[in-house]
């Protein structure tokens, strides 16, 4: 199985700052990897698709990159609506699989 | 818009077996992947496995046969997952999530996702 490796685990930031949260994968996923946020009590939410398309309605602060084994999901001016728990999912090859995922706080 | 209404919380005996369901609207059902996902506090999220129900094909992660089985009824576009042999370890919020047609830029992944349904498995 490809194994995701998330970080950080939690991250606190503040209004405006710019963050970014990283996941590894341990094999090449040819971009085929998601982004999702999850508030509390919630179903997920997809951001980014195909490492680096932006979901439609998702707000443009909202960006991905990365290739091969690296990725990253950069959120550009940290707003109170982002706090919550960030994952992300490769879909290159079965069993799909998640990172363990990075909780987002205001500071 | 679409949607995924899935069934509400249970409560089951060690041993017993359950069954939640997934009913889809807003697209054609038949067109699009159905996949199940397991999410544990502490345990992050597992993939279960993912059904077509527009032929009944189904794959499974390796870690989950036996446990789930997955099911769709194109009369009522409802995914189902059956979860047998039940265990504490079992007891999870489980979601359905559809996913679009494949392609190799993008590969699998969720743009739609039920709201999940709370399983405990307790005597």
């Amino acid at each position: 199985d490809i194994q995701m490796t998330q970080s950080p685990a939690s991250l606190s930031a503040s209004l405006g700052e710019t963050i970014s949260i990283e996941c590894r994968a341990s094999e090449d996923i040819y971009s085929n990897l998601a982004w999702y946020q999850q508030k509390s009590g919630k179903s997920p939410q997809l951001l980014i698709y195909a490492a680096n398309r932006l979901q439609d309605g998702v707000p443009s602060r909202f960006s991905g990159s990365g290739s091969g084994t690296q990725y990253s999901l950069k959120i550009s001016g940290m707003q109170p609506e982002d706090e919550g728990d960030y994952f992300c999912l490769q879909g290159s090859k079965f069993p799909l699989t998640f990172g363990s995922g990075t909780k987002l706080e205001i500071k | 818009q679409v949607q995924l209404q899935q069934s509400g919380a249970e409560l089951v005996k060690p041993g017993s077996s359950v069954k939640i369901s997934c009913k889809a609207s807003g697209y054609t059902f038949t067109s699009y992947d159905m996949h199940w996902i397991k999410q544990q506090p502490g345990n992050g999220l597992e993939w279960i496995g993912w059904i077509y129900p527009g032929n009944g094909n189904t794959k499974y992660n390796q870690k989950f046969n036996g446990k789930a089985t997955l099911t769709a009824d194109k009369s009522s576009s409802t995914a189902y997952m059956q979860l047998s042999s039940l265990t504490s370890e079992d007891s999870a919020v489980y979601f359905c999530a559809r996913s679009p047609p494949l392609n190799y830029y993008s590969g699998y992944y969720f743009d739609y996702w039920g709201q999940g349904v709370m399983v405990t498995v307790s005597s």
